[in-house]
């Protein structure tokens, strides 16, 4: 079955400084991969997803890349701020398989 | 108006309780999870289902049980509650029964057995 690698565990930045958090896959069938953040005391909410048929897609300051060869993706937060601590998660899936969380990324801005 | 609801928010019960966690959406969703998030925050299907039938059933104890009796509800009762049945628990909804597409979650419940 698919398996969802996640990396780094915590992530430490400074205000207005970029942030990268990287994803593999196991699966290459698997073509559907959302990013979800988790704010403390929350529910995982979707921030951004990108389909296995494009390799890039932006969302103001939110960006994912997509390696199809490579399987691998990345969330790219630019000019973090402190609303942007949370916990991300990255996911997978195909089809109707079950959607596949990482193991969690918490991300702290300091100000 | 909340999308997706769950009840209690928190749950304290001693080692072999019996009890239930509700859930409700009003997203008109085909679709309805139970994830289970431990203390180290890994994020794990237990069940799914589309439109009343169960769809996802993952390697857990039959202890649990979800019950949907419209698709608007989604609800898990847990027999027998034991040390390691605490976690945060949380409902989610989603339109279709392709994995494919976004998944709205509650806020949770955090169950601790005692």
């Amino acid at each position: 079955g698919e398996n969802v690698e996640q990396h780094p565990s915590t992530l430490s930045v400074q205000e207005g400084d970029s942030a990268v958090i990287k994803c593999t896959y196991s699966d290459s069938a698997s073509n559907y991969f959302p990013w979800y953040k988790q704010e403390l005391g929350k529910g995982p909410q979707l921030i951004i997803d990108i389909r296995s048929n494009v390799g890039e897609k932006k969302d103001q300051r939110i960006a994912v890349t997509l390696n199809k060869t490579a399987k691998h993706f990345s969330l790219h937060i630019t000019e973090t701020q402190p609303e942007d601590s949370a916990v991300y998660f990255c996911a997978a899936s195909k089809g109707t398989d079950k959607l596949i969380f990482g193991t969690g990324t918490r991300l702290q801005v300091f100000p | 108006d909340t999308a997706v609801s769950q009840t209690p928010k928190y749950l304290v019960t001693q080692m072999g309780n019996d009890k239930s966690i509700k859930c409700e959406q009003n997203l008109g969703h085909d679709t309805m999870y139970w994830y289970k998030q431990d203390s180290k925050k890994f994020l794990k299907i237990m069940f799914s289902y589309n439109n009343k039938e169960l769809i996802i059933n993952e390697t857990v104890p039959n202890r649990f049980s979800p019950k949907s009796p419209d698709k608007a509800h989604l609800n898990l009762h847990i027999n027998s509650l034991e040390l390691g049945d605490s976690a945060v628990y949380f409902c989610a909804s989603s339109q279709g029964w392709d994995q494919n597409t976004e998944a709205f979650f509650g806020q949770g419940t955090r169950l601790t057995v005692v």
